[in-house]
C-alpha cells in the first residue's frame, strides 16, 4: 500500500496557487517525497522531489516539514493544462524499488 | 528532450492470444520497469529489470508475464496467452543509476476481447 495520504479531489482558480497537501508520517530517514502527475490517461510526470529542504524547479515548489511528516507541492500559477492527478510517493533513493501509486489527488483548475 | 518510447499505442487483441509490448527506454538508463493501469484505477506496478534479469515483481506478474532486453536499446513485456482482464493502459519506465527519478513512455493500450 501507499505510504502517503493524499486528499482525493482539489479545486483552483486558473492563475491563482495550487496547494497541494501530502501526509507521510512513517516516512524514514533516507526517503525522499517524490511528487508526479498524470495528465488524463498519458504516461506519469515527474515533477519534484526532495528530502528535507525545500525544493523549487521550472515547474513547481516542494515544502517538506521540518518534522518531514508532511509536505506540500506548490503549482505557483496554475493553468488548465495543471488539470491532472498529483501523486505523492516516498522512495529511498539508489534503491530498486518500484514506485507505489496510491490513488492521488485530481486536480482540477477551472477558468 | 530524452523520452522512453512505447510501440505500439494500442492493440486489440482476441483472448488467448500472445502479446508483445515494445518500450525504448532513455538511452543511459539501467533500471527499467513495466507498470499497468485499469481503467480509472491505480498505477500498479509489475516489474523491475537491471543488470539484465527481473530485481523485483509483483503478484500481478506470473507466470503469463515474461520480459526482455533483446537487443540493449529495446524492453519488451510478453504476455502470453491474453485475458479479458490482461486489459490496461501498460507504462514502461526507465531510471539512470545515481539518479532517483524515473521516467515514463506514454503508455500502450491493450484491449483483449
Amino acid at each position: 500500500d501507499a505510504k502517503t495520504t493524499q486528499p482525493p479531489s482539489m479545486d483552483c482558480a486558473e492563475g491563482r496557487a495550487a496547494n497541494l497537501p501530502c501526509n507521510h508520517s512513517t516516512i524514514s530517514g533516507n526517503e525522499y517525497v517524490y511528487w508526479y502527475r498524470q495528465i488524463h490517461s498519458q504516461g506519469p510526470q515527474y515533477i519534484i522531489h526532495g528530502l528535507k529542504n525545500n525544493e523549487t524547479n521550472e515547474m513547481a515548489s516542494l515544502i517538506i516539514t521540518e518534522d518531514r511528516k508532511s509536505s506540500t507541492l506548490i503549482l505557483p500559477h496554475a493553468t488548465l493544462r495543471d488539470t491532472a492527478v498529483y501523486y505523492c510517493i516516498v522512495r529511498a533513493p539508489g534503491s530498486q524499488g518500484n514506485l507505489i501509486f496510491g490513488k492521488g489527488t485530481k486536480l482540477s483548475v477551472k477558468p | 528532450e530524452p523520452e522512453v518510447t512505447q510501440t505500439p499505442s494500442h492493440q486489440v487483441t482476441q483472448m488467448g492470444q500472445e502479446v508483445i509490448l515494445r518500450c525504448v527506454p532513455i538511452s543511459n538508463h539501467l533500471y527499467f520497469y513495466w507498470y499497468r493501469q485499469i481503467l480509472g484505477q491505480k498505477v500498479e506496478f509489475l516489474v523491475s529489470f537491471y543488470n539484465n534479469e527481473i530485481s523485483e515483481k509483483s503478484e500481478i506478474f506470473d507466470d503469463q508475464f515474461s520480459v526482455e532486453r533483446p537487443d540493449g536499446s529495446n524492453f519488451t513485456l510478453k504476455i502470453r496467452s491474453t485475458k479479458l482482464e490482461d486489459s490496461a493502459m501498460y507504462f514502461c519506465a526507465s531510471r539512470m543509476t545515481g539518479t532517483s527519478e524515473a521516467f515514463f513512455g506514454q503508455g500502450t493500450r491493450l484491449t483483449v476481447v
